[in-house]
């Protein structure tokens, strides 16, 4: 089954303590993507990846970091999370060619206190 | 930055109506529009990618236009049913930016 994987689901955490929310899809998708949602501001995108080795920052980048080592795995990175990092978090995939719609995880949701 | 724009932000209907709501977006190097549906607890699922000015999709009771010379798109819904209701978004293909959503409640 085609699908984009993130783990984990649900997390409560403590702030400055470094967390990495996993982001996996079976597509062989080149591009993905992360965006956190806030109520009021829709999806927002933190950063997103062309392809292996190749990662560009979205709207709202600060305080997060990606790597993309295998085409498969996007993972999220927060060094040092802060409360105002509480949110709910996408990550999506999608084929370069043909305009092709994006595929989304099923969302992890963050509460950093 | 490229702003998508989306309205309204909400709406409420009763069970039966038809709604439509818009979708504004930069109509200059136009690549692809695309609209997903967001139920909550959900993951966004794409509906339509509209690519051709004057394009007109369908699926079911839910419609979407496209006018890239004026940059925006409608997303019609024919007698609206509680499961219409959702958070309809759209995406501006070349960056893949969202508009904040437009939030649809549809009263039995």
């Amino acid at each position: 089954e085609a699908q984009v994987t993130q783990n984990p689901r649900y997390l409560i955490t403590v702030t400055g303590k470094k967390l990495t929310v996993t982001c996996s899809q079976n597509m062989n998708h080149e591009y993905m993507s992360w965006y956190r949602q806030d109520p009021g501001l829709g999806l927002r995108q933190i950063y997103y990846s062309m392809n292996v080795e190749v990662t560009d920052k979205g709207d709202v980048p600060e305080g997060y970091k990606v790597s993309r080592k295998e085409k498969r795995n996007f993972p999220l990175i927060l060094e040092s999370p802060s409360p105002n990092q509480t949110s709910l978090y996408f990550c999506a995939s999608r084929d370069r060619v043909g305009n092709q719609p994006q595929h989304f995880g099923d969302g992890t949701r963050l509460s950093i206190l | 930055i490229l702003n998508v724009e989306q309205s309204p932000q909400s709406l409420h209907v009763q069970e039966g109506d038809s709604t439509n709501f818009t979708c504004s977006f930069p109509s200059s190097n136009f690549y692809a529009l695309h609209w997903y549906r967001w139920e909550t607890a959900k993951s966004p699922e794409a509906l339509f990618v509209m690519t051709l000015n004057g394009d007109e999709k369908k699926k079911g009771r839910i419609s979407a236009t496209l006018n890239t010379k004026e940059g925006y798109s409608y997303l019609y819904i024919k007698g609206s049913q509680p499961e219409d209701s959702a958070t309809y978004l759209c995406a501006f293909d070349n960056d893949m930016r969202f508009g904040a959503g437009t939030r649809l409640t549809v009263k039995p």
